[in-house]
């Protein structure tokens, strides 16, 4: 089973550039998450969703953007990198939100802005 | 801004000694308290879901306990392994949807 996956697995981005991170599942899952992961400061909320069509923010959205067209994908998006945004992301999916489900996360995505 | 924090931040322990760590959280609009585990260099992975006041789960050698009354909850490692080395992660869910993350606790065992 593949669960959630997430593409590319590192990237470097120059100051400015923009880019989409891709996340798929293929368990059918209903909710989707994108959190990132500071040193010291544990996983943050960006965005996550509820089903397809639906999406509301989270506790750092600002300079990052999402879709929800299908169940399967959730892909973020980072209009205007800033080295603010280097950081791991990960993806994460669950299927009925987290009252009494466990999230299934992605391996992860490395990004750098210089 | 909710606010979860875990305590110690880390922790290093001898193999074979049992040991244990805290989640502490607003006792008010709780619906779900999760453990994950966060080895280095791989994705975290769910330990536990724990939704109702005095409930004990327990997977192995590792078990966890919740008081909602007053906030908080532990994880127990019993007779701790070089394997279980990584980062305990606890997540509260104050509404249905989201899910809000402690920045951690650090565990090492010494061989």
């Amino acid at each position: 089973n593949a669960g959630v996956t997430q593409t590319p697995k590192f990237r470097i981005l120059k100051i400015g550039q923009s880019m989409t991170l891709q996340c798929t599942q293929d368990m059918n899952h209903n909710y989707m998450y994108w959190y990132r992961q500071d040193p010291g400061m544990g996983l943050k909320l960006i965005y996550y969703s509820v089903g397809a069509g639906i999406t509301d923010k989270g506790e750092v959205p600002n300079g990052y953007n999402v879709s929800r067209s299908t169940t399967e994908d959730f892909p973020l998006r980072l209009e205007l990198a800033a080295p603010s945004q280097t950081s791991v992301y990960f993806c994460a999916s669950s299927r009925r939100g987290a009252t009494n489900e466990k999230l299934f996360f992605g391996s992860g995505t490395q990004l750098s802005v210089l | 801004i909710l606010n979860v924090e875990q305590s110690p931040q880390s922790l290093h322990v001898q193999e074979g000694d049992s040991t244990n760590f805290t989640c502490s959280f607003p006792s008010s609009n709780f619906y779900a308290l999760h453990w994950y585990r966060w080895e280095t260099a791989k994705s975290p992975e769910a330990l536990f879901v724990m939704t109702l006041n005095g409930d004990e789960k327990k997977k192995g050698r590792i078990s966890a306990t919740l008081n909602t009354k007053e906030g908080y909850s532990y994880l127990y490692i019993k007779g701790s392994q070089p394997e279980d080395s990584a980062t305990y992660l606890c997540a509260l869910s104050y509404n249905t949807d989201k899910l809000i993350f402690g920045t951690g606790t650090r565990l090492q065992v010494f061989p």
